[in-house]
């Protein structure tokens, strides 16, 4: 059971670059989420999403993009890539029980980017 | 206003003593509370989850959740170098977001 996969694993992008983030995952989860993990900081929430078709923005979504055309994926975009956001991005999957409560994260491996 | 907030550290225990780690949330609708450990490069991974108020005991660890002071608390009994790792708190707010804390470095003397 391969749970959730990310790709690539690492990548350096010059400034201005673009690229997508994939995430996949094989549990059947309604909700996804993707966030970014600065040196010695906790995660941010950059974008999540409830169900297929539906997106919402989390705490630090400016330079950031996300569809969710199927349940299994969410790719995240960066358009223009800046050096403020070389990070590590994980993306991580739950679903929601019963009487409104979430199951735990099930994080992906992350995507360690540079860009310079 | 930061919506989780954890006790900063770096936190420092002696091998076998307990350690305590906090937390404090701003959603008073939140129902869904974790507790998690990543190592250096790692992935975070879940140590507990806690949705009603009261102790949850796991092994060595036990999480206490009470709502009406929006407070999270883990604690880690008989404390091992193997503990040492980055705890972080999430909460799941009403409006269906998982938010976590900034995180608390824990180091576990021998």
């Amino acid at each position: 059971n391969a749970g959730v996969t990310q790709t690539p694993k690492f990548r350096i992008l010059k400034i201005g670059q673009s690229m997508t983030l994939q995430c996949t995952q094989d549990m059947n989860h309604n909700y996804m989420y993707w966030y970014r993990q600065d040196p010695g900081m906790g995660l941010k929430l950059i974008y999540y999403s409830v169900g297929a078709g539906i997106t919402d923005k989390g705490e630090v979504p400016n330079g950031y993009n996300v569809s969710r055309s199927t349940t299994e994926d969410f790719p995240l975009r960066l358009e223009l890539a800046a050096p403020s956001q070389t990070s590590v991005y994980f993306c991580a999957s739950s679903y929601l029980g019963g009487r409104g409560i979430n199951s735990p994260l099930h994080f992906g491996n992350g995507t360690r980017l540079t860009v310079t | 206003q930061k919506e989780v907030e954890q006790n900063s550290g770096p936190l420092s225990v002696p091998e076998g003593a307990i350690a305590s780690l906090n937390c404090t949330y701003s959603d008073r609708g939140s129902q869904s509370f974790f507790w998690y450990r990543q190592y250096s490069g790692k992935s975070p991974e879940l140590i507990m989850s806690i949705y009603s108020n009261g102790d949850k005991e796991d092994g060595r660890f036990t999480a206490q959740l009470n709502k009406a002071s929006q407070y999270v608390s883990l604690l880690i009994r008989d404390s091992q170098p193997s503990d040492s790792a980055t705890y972080l708190c999430a909460v799941k707010n009403n409006n269906n977001d998982m938010r976590f804390g900034a995180g608390t470095r824990l180091t576990v003397k021998p």
